[in-house]
């Protein structure tokens, strides 16, 4: 079962836009943690915000997690071309394993 | 590279067939995941190894998904008598160990069956 769930499902925009995807979740969490995935390619780890921040950076990202709606959001700033791909949300609770949403598709288009 | 690798990239297997799934996680990493991807949806997890010991295997499927890591390194995801809805792309993830909490994912086995 998925727990996250990103909206929107896809999203079009011009290169140098800002893109603003949205991730709710279910139960309480311990962290939560955004990967991107290219076509064809495994998961690579964008950042993780735990439960007791609110705001990350890193680069061109920017997280945000509010508990008590039990949802975060992903900003891309003055996007690229090459930040063509899926975006997954995933939370961690206790020992539990990670649970990805059913991701954002983001096209950027140059 | 010093990444996670997977093989094969792309399996195609008749119904029926038993097939094999290897992972070579990055040296050193304690912890090792299985996912499986269906077209579409996010990655929902399998199993995971903390060296050799399975200590979690509630994301199995059913009794034909068997996985293994012997000596704590290389690990194979075993699917007996493949089904259609067995199709997806199979994910390996690794991470140092338990007190990290970023895992490192292969490339995926993309598994067809016909």
């Amino acid at each position: 079962s998925q727990q996250g769930e990103e909206d929107p499902q896809a999203l079009s925009i011009q290169e140098g836009e800002n893109a603003t995807m949205n991730c709710s979740y279910k139960t309480s969490i311990n962290n939560l943690q955004w990967y991107r995935q290219n076509s064809g390619r495994g998961l690579v780890h964008l950042i993780l915000i735990r439960s007791n921040e609110r705001e990350k950076h890193s680069g061109r990202l920017r997280v945000t997690l509010d508990t008590s709606k039990k949802s975060s959001s992903l900003l891309i700033t003055a996007s690229r071309a090459a930040d063509t791909a899926s975006y997954f949300c995933a939370t961690h609770s206790g020992n539990t394993p990670l649970v990805f949403g059913k991701g954002t598709r983001l096209s950027v288009i140059a | 590279g010093a990444g996670v690798s997977q093989s094969p990239r792309y399996k195609v297997a008749k119904r029926g067939q038993d097939v094999a799934l290897r992972c070579d996680p990055i040296s050193g990493h304690v912890s090792l995941f299985w996912y499986q991807q269906a077209l579409g949806q996010g990655p929902e997890f399998l199993t995971y190894f903390q060296n050799e010991a399975q200590l979690d295997k509630s994301g199995l499927p059913s009794d034909r998904f068997f996985a293994e890591r012997p000596e704590g390194s290389v690990s194979t995801l075993k699917i007996q008598r493949t089904q259609q809805e067995d199709s997806a792309v199979y994910l390996c993830a690794s991470r140092m160990d338990s007190t990290k909490e970023t895992q490192y994912f292969g490339p995926g086995t993309r598994l067809l069956v016909l």
